[in-house]
């Protein structure tokens, strides 16, 4: 079965830098969620959208934005990066904004 | 805001032997799903249970749900070193957003 897609998995950037991170949910899902997961800690909760529009915010910095488009696949662009936004970024996909999330494999930001 | 208790936060135990995972909350959740996760890769769901007092078998593992649907474990018979891994717990608020607990490192030695 089709899962989760993200891209890129690895990604090496500069402080005050930019980079866009994409997420291809599974095919049918209407929901994308954004996750960072630092070192040893759990998933964070950034953003939402269903079907195509906003549906929910948690610690996304203000620095991040994110969309989901017509085809519903849904990026994330974070800007004037930071040390501290090394961690791995989830995406998760599920139908209708039920409960049952499905992760993408993630991307490994590294900003050096 | 709701919080969910994981424990124990790590579990080290011999090849064979059983162990119980505890999630405890006290808000209750319209579901609550177990994933388990391997380092550098994304959480994998297992189960999903929504009933109050639900159980759920995935071969060796035994998940249930309280009865106020507040709590939940997970129950491993004859543990193997493929069970390896990062358990999850994730209970669902009224708002659909998942509230995870702090995770259990489980490491099985053979």
């Amino acid at each position: 079965a089709a899962g989760v897609i993200q891209s890129p998995r690895h990604l090496i950037k500069e402080k005050r830098e930019t980079a866009t991170l994409k997420c291809y949910p599974i095919p049918r899902h209407d929901t994308v969620y954004w996750y960072q997961q630092g070192p040893g800690q759990d998933p964070q909760f950034l953003i939402s959208f269903y079907e195509k529009m906003q549906s929910d915010k948690g610690s996304i910095p203000d620095r991040f934005s994110a969309q989901q488009f017509s085809d519903y696949h849904s990026e994330l662009n974070m800007s004037s990066l930071e040390l501290g936004d090394s961690a791995l970024y989830f995406c998760a996909s599920s139908l209708g904004g039920l409960n049952e999330q499905y992760f993408g494999p993630g991307t490994r930001l590294t900003v050096t | 805001t709701q919080l969910l208790e994981q424990s124990p936060q790590f579990l080290s135990i011999q090849e064979g032997e059983n162990l119980t995972v505890y999630c405890n909350s006290s808000s209750v959740f319209s579901s609550l799903q177990w994933y388990r996760q391997e380092p550098g890769e994304g959480p994998v769901l297992l189960v999903t249970v929504v009933t109050g007092g639900e159980v759920k078998k995935l071969k060796r593992l035994t998940f249930q749900f309280g009865d106020a649907r507040k709590d939940s474990s997970l129950h491993i018979t004859a543990a193997q070193p493929g069970d390896t891994g990062l358990y999850l717990c994730a209970g669902a608020d009224s708002n659909y957003q998942l509230i995870w607990g702090a995770g259990t490192k489980l490491i099985i030695k053979p």
